[in-house]
């Protein structure tokens, strides 16, 4: 089954700076899932996005969807010390499971 | 707010053994996940179950695995003889609708 991959690997800022990674996938979803993961935690769910919408926003995450490129952007707006983590897409294709990809590991510096 | 809770955090067995992972869903969720995550790997998915029955696994989720919801709460994943290449966190989820999933802490299994 396809997955999404997530670009870039790791991304390093400084905290106030904005964090955008991007997510390709291969073929048609239902839906397309954002999760971020803490060090050795669980994952938690961020941001949900319908393959009829386009942009959606969420406090100071936006993340857009465009299906002809069958890829995805999550960006993370101002940014803070506590968005230290890996953040990963994961895709529905309506099979009653998600595809997860390698994820972006974000270090935001203080 | 309602989460996912998932027992034990920590699991160490010795392979061949059987393993019980325990998760308690979110009360009105009705569809139910298992994945697991190798040590620096990718989230990978293993079974989805909805209306008492698997409603879709992975290659990953052979003889050795099955899955119970034995009384309304629970959600349980066992291993029937574990291997060392088992040894993963293994994270449960729960739906609402069938689309947005949230996701337990995980638990830990080691298997020496």
């Amino acid at each position: 089954s396809q997955q999404g991959e997530e670009d870039p690997q790791a991304l390093s800022i400084q905290e106030g700076e904005n964090a955008t990674m991007n997510c390709s996938y291969k073929t048609s979803i239902n839906n397309l899932q954002w999760y971020r993961q803490n060090s050795g935690r669980g994952l938690v769910h961020l941001i949900l996005i319908r393959s009829n919408e386009r942009e959606k926003h969420s406090g100071r995450l936006r993340v857009t969807l465009d299906t002809s490129k069958k890829s995805s952007s999550l960006l993370i707006t101002a940014s803070r010390a506590a968005d230290t983590a890996s953040y990963f897409c994961a895709t529905d294709e309506g099979d009653y499971k998600l595809s997860f990809g390698a994820g972006t590991t974000v270090t935001v510096r203080a | 707010e309602p989460e996912v809770t998932q027992t034990p955090s920590h699991q160490v067995t010795q392979m061949g053994q059987e393993v019980i992972l325990r998760c308690v869903p979110i009360s009105n969720h009705l569809y139910f996940y298992w994945y697991r995550q190798i040590l620096g790997q990718k989230v990978e998915f293993l079974v989805s179950f909805y209306n008492n029955e698997i409603s879709e696994k992975s290659e990953i989720f052979d003889d050795q695995f099955s899955v119970e919801r034995p009384d309304g709460s629970n959600f349980t994943l066992k291993i029937r003889s574990t291997k060392l290449e088992d040894s993963a966190m293994y994270f449960c989820a729960s739906s609402p609708a069938g689309d947005t999933q949230y996701f337990g802490p995980g638990t830990r299994l080691t298997v020496l």
